[in-house]
């Protein structure tokens, strides 16, 4: 059983526009948060992170929600750019319980010019 | 060096043959972390070190699957007796503590054929 899901296995959107990747878990323990990018034949990189005392964290062009009664995450882009076309990893883990980072199956994104 | 790397980038090797793949992480950082990608997937943890031990290996698939951590630093996961649905990425991050952000090396790309 997934932990962390991120149902959009896609996401296409236009240069300039907004993307929004969405992250959906299950275990009501999760308190901390982080999105990873990763380009083709490279490691993941990390985006940005959140903890449960948040609800939003923002840096630069990229803005994570936090919506603990959910249990759902979203990442916003904006404005979109076309370096931005890569695969997107949502992961998250209990603070008091081990490293066990739970990654999600990722969302490809491509920004179309 | 600057970021965590991996060797070798690509393997392929023969069913029923060890294999052993090298992670070279950040200096300094105390945490070590196993994880593969198979096609099509996410990220799947297999281990964590903190320091030379490891307080999780809830993620190692099989007992053919092992791990060890040296000096604080080089980390080596041994697969013996490889199957063909052990062909995936093995990618290797590290981070200051366990606590922080983990840095991804490139990958080992397993191939068995």
């Amino acid at each position: 059983d997934q932990q962390v899901k991120q149902n959009s296995p896609s996401l296409s959107v236009q240069e300039g526009r907004i993307s929004i990747l969405n992250c959906d878990y299950t275990n009501s323990m999760f308190d901390y948060f982080l999105w990873y990018k990763k380009y083709p034949a490279e490691g993941p990189t990390f985006l940005i992170s959140i903890s449960s005392i948040k609800d939003k964290n923002e840096d630069g062009r990229f803005t994570v929600f936090l919506n603990k009664s959910a249990k759902h995450l979203s990442l916003h882009i904006v404005p979109s750019q076309p370096g931005d076309s890569a695969v997107y990893f949502c992961a998250a883990s209990e603070e008091n319980y081990g490293q066990n980072f739970v990654f999600g199956p990722g969302t490809r994104l491509s920004v179309l010019p | 060096g600057a970021g965590v790397s991996q060797s070798p980038s690509n393997k392929v090797t023969e069913k029923g043959k060890d294999v052993e793949l090298r992670c070279d992480p950040i200096s300094g950082h105390t945490a070590l972390y196993w994880y593969r990608q198979s096609l099509g997937q996410g990220l799947e943890f297999l281990i964590y070190f903190q320091g030379n031990s490891a307080p999780d290996k809830s993620g190692l698939p099989s007992d053919r699957f092992s791990a060890e951590r040296t000096g604080g630093s080089v980390s080596t996961l041994t697969i013996q007796r490889t199957q063909q649905e052990d062909s995936a990425v093995y990618l290797c991050a590290s981070s200051r503590t366990g606590k922080n952000t983990q840095y991804f090396g490139p990958g080992t790309r397993l191939l068995v054929l």
